[in-house]
């Protein structure tokens, strides 16, 4: 079992739609946790970061971490379509390692 | 100003050689990472220094070398480079280790 799982998607919605993107994990450790957007040919940009459970907003974008659950999730709302990328989920515990989700793929159509 | 650069953007070999990457942040962070990330988008993580130690060293084979001169540079060289080497290559900085990461923009190398 991976530490960290991800619908890759493609996710196809259309202009001003919400999106929500979501992440489930197995390890109770991991307390910290991010979300970064790729574009192609990019390297990841770091969307949200979050410690512990609860909610995070930041514009459009609204993290949540439900621990209990091992599932996070990243909304989008009225999407554009320059928030068309591969949106990356990131986890990590009481270490320096990451795990990262394989990401999801998101079309957002004008 | 860039916060996390690589060099070189691009790099195209013959299976055999031993190349460079370089990379530098600007962010006064003290832990760095190389990741590997293959044709699926998958992010692996290689190596990780901090304050130039090395803390993570991933099944990584030992053809690859990183070096950290000082903890705003890291460095990964690459010897008998193989077809398998072929993927794009993230550096990464963090303020802290196991905090939320900054990455380069990639070097994609590809081995022939």
């Amino acid at each position: 079992q991976k530490e960290v799982e991800q619908d890759p998607g493609p996710l196809s919605v259309p202009e001003g739609a919400i999106v929500s993107l979501n992440c489930t994990y197995s390890n109770s450790a991991f307390q910290y946790f991010m979300w970064y957007r790729q574009y192609s040919r990019k390297g990841p940009e770091l969307l949200m970061y979050t410690y512990s459970s609860g909610n995070k907003e930041d514009g459009r974008f609204t993290a949540q971490v439900d621990k209990s659950s091992k599932y996070i999730s990243l909304f989008i709302r009225d999407s554009q379509p320059s928030d068309s990328a591969t949106y990356l989920c990131a986890m990590s515990g009481n270490f320096n390692k990451f795990y990262f989700g394989s990401g999801t793929k998101l079309n957002v159509k004008p | 100003d860039t916060a996390v650069s690589q060099t070189p953007k691009y790099l195209v070999t013959q299976m055999g050689n031993d190349k460079s990457i370089k990379c530098e942040q600007n962010l006064g962070h003290d832990t760095m990472y190389w990741y590997k990330q293959d044709s699926k988008k998958f992010l692996k993580i290689m190596f990780s220094y901090n304050n130039k130690e090395l803390i993570i060293n991933e099944t990584v084979p030992n053809r690859f070398s990183p070096k950290s001169p000082d903890k705003a540079h890291l460095n990964l060289h690459i010897n008998s480079l193989e077809l398998g080497d072929s993927a794009v290559y993230f550096c990464a900085s963090s303020p802290l280790a196991g905090r939320e990461q900054y990455f380069g923009p990639g070097t994609r190398l590809t081995v022939t």
